[in-house]
């Protein structure tokens, strides 16, 4: 079965640094999402693309995150600077589109020192 | 405001016995439901899905209720087993959301032998 895969798995950095998580969707869905979860709690979208262009951003803390999707297939979410409270794991979801159920990777859990 | 809660944030079964993981949603406007799977270290795996001109439907050993009269929905789960241990959340959308997830809380099952 197709997945959806992320890297890095962990990342351990010290707040102020830079941070990137990359995420490959399962081919072909055009739909995809970020979601940020803490520990104990289900996920929260941060972003969502349809094809290369944002559908919403809304809850992206645009400050110090971004996101991009440019040729509309893989994308990348960064935060500069990192901050202690953005410790969480990340996670990368894609659908055929925004009707069909969304298919999660197993994320990226971000730690701050 | 919008929410999806869970009733019970964990839930002990006997191995061989059927579980029932209960959702209470808020939003009248919901019409899209979806039961995740979230083992430790994992992203969240799609379980079954369930729109609301429907009350119910089944996967394989498990089915989802749904009753928009009481906002409310369950997944049971027939003949749990080991590998049944995990989170399980529930998530809802709405048309007018983007089809986008709302999560909530998680509810912690697991399987005693």
């Amino acid at each position: 079965e197709a997945e959806v895969a992320q890297s890095p798995r962990y990342k351990i950095t010290e707040k102020s640094q830079a941070v990137a998580f990359w995420c490959d969707p399962i081919s072909g869905h055009a739909t995809l999402y970020w979601y940020r979860q803490i520990l104990g709690q289900g996920p929260e979208l941060l972003v969502q693309f349809q094809d290369e262009s944002v559908v919403d951003d809304s809850q992206l803390p645009k400050d110090r995150f971004s996101a991009e999707r440019l040729k509309g297939v893989d994308s990348t979410l960064k935060i500069q600077p990192a901050e202690l409270g953005d410790s969480a794991m990340y996670l990368c979801a894609s659908s055929l589109d925004g009707n069909q159920p969304q298919h999660f990777g197993d994320g990226t859990r971000l730690s701050i020192l | 405001g919008e929410s999806v809660g869970l009733h019970l944030p964990t839930l002990s079964v006997q191995e061989g016995d059927n579980s029932i993981i209960n959702c209470a949603y808020s939003n009248s406007a919901s019409d899209y439901f979806i039961w995740y799977k979230q083992e430790s270290g994992k992203g969240p795996q799609f379980i079954i899905d369930i729109r609301s001109n429907m009350d119910k439907r089944q996967g394989q050993r498990v089915t989802v209720l749904l009753n928009k009269t009481v906002k409310h929905l369950s997944l049971q789960i027939a003949a749990t087993q080991p590998g049944d241990s995990a989170v399980y959340f529930c998530a809802e959308s709405h048309s007018g959301s983007a089809r986008q997830l709302t999560f909530g809380s998680g509810t912690q099952l697991t399987v005693l032998p």
